[in-house]
């Protein structure tokens, strides 16, 4: 069955990085894209980017860009979000999602939560 | 680009239907057939339950339905059930390459 695991919580001091990975199972890794989907608590879903697992071409928000990287081990069948120059309000859940051949994140990972704090 | 347009609540009682709206833009609902809806409970990853605007993935009941006019898509929900009280959020693809989600929607079932 297809699974994305997700790395575990992260706490993060401000101006640090975090890189988070998307573990996929269960399915051909390079034949759909993941999204990257973050959630502060009691917020709204906040689409942050994606890539294409196949060629490896990647499309970020704008809010983002910049301060986003998404990136993909194709050998170990991992996607990878690392974001850069973190601030309190990065202090968030993020999810990793498999876009379906209809256009539809049809699978989710479990979430991982990064803390920032000082 | 702004968050589409969803109300922050709803609220129904058992077999009653509710209907949720997402309003965007011309430059993404009104530009693509390609909204999808999803379900969150408390504490849980989202669910996708109608992708391509009104298409339902496998194993989602078809009490759950989409549908679009112009800039503004829906999702419609009859036979309302205890366990469709969660949160549900609108996703349409904005273009470019970018996606854009609504600002969630409370479902309460009375």
């Amino acid at each position: 069955q297809v699974q994305l695991v997700q790395s575990g919580a992260e706490e993060k001091k401000p101006g640090a990085s975090v890189k988070v990975s998307c573990k996929a199972s269960g399915y051909t890794f390079t034949d759909y894209a993941i999204h990257w989907v973050r959630q502060a608590p009691g917020q709204r879903l906040e689409w942050m980017g994606w890539i294409n697992a196949g060629n490896g071409n990647t499309k970020y928000s704008q809010k983002f860009q910049g301060r986003v990287t998404i990136t993909r081990d194709t050998s170990a069948s991992t996607a990878y979000m690392e974001l850069s120059s973190l601030t309190f309000e990065d202090t968030t859940m993020y999810y990793c999602a498999r876009v379906g051949g209809n256009y539809g994140l049809d699978y989710w990972g479990q979430g991982t939560l990064v803390t920032v704090s000082s | 680009q702004s968050a589409l347009t969803q109300p922050a609540s709803v609220s129904g009682s058992p077999g009653q239907s509710i209907t949720i709206s997402c309003t965007g833009t011309s430059s993404d609902v009104g530009s693509y057939n390609l909204v999808s809806w999803y379900q969150q409970h408390p504490g849980k990853a989202p669910k996708l339950m109608i992708y391509e605007g009104s298409q339902r993935p496998s194993g989602v009941s078809n009490r759950f339905s989409g549908s679009k006019s112009g800039n503004t898509a829906s999702l419609t929900i009859s036979g309302l059930q205890a366990e469709d009280e969660a949160d549900y959020y609108c996703c349409s693809y904005a273009g470019s390459g970018t996606w854009v989600f609504g600002g969630g929607t409370k479902l309460t079932v009375l």
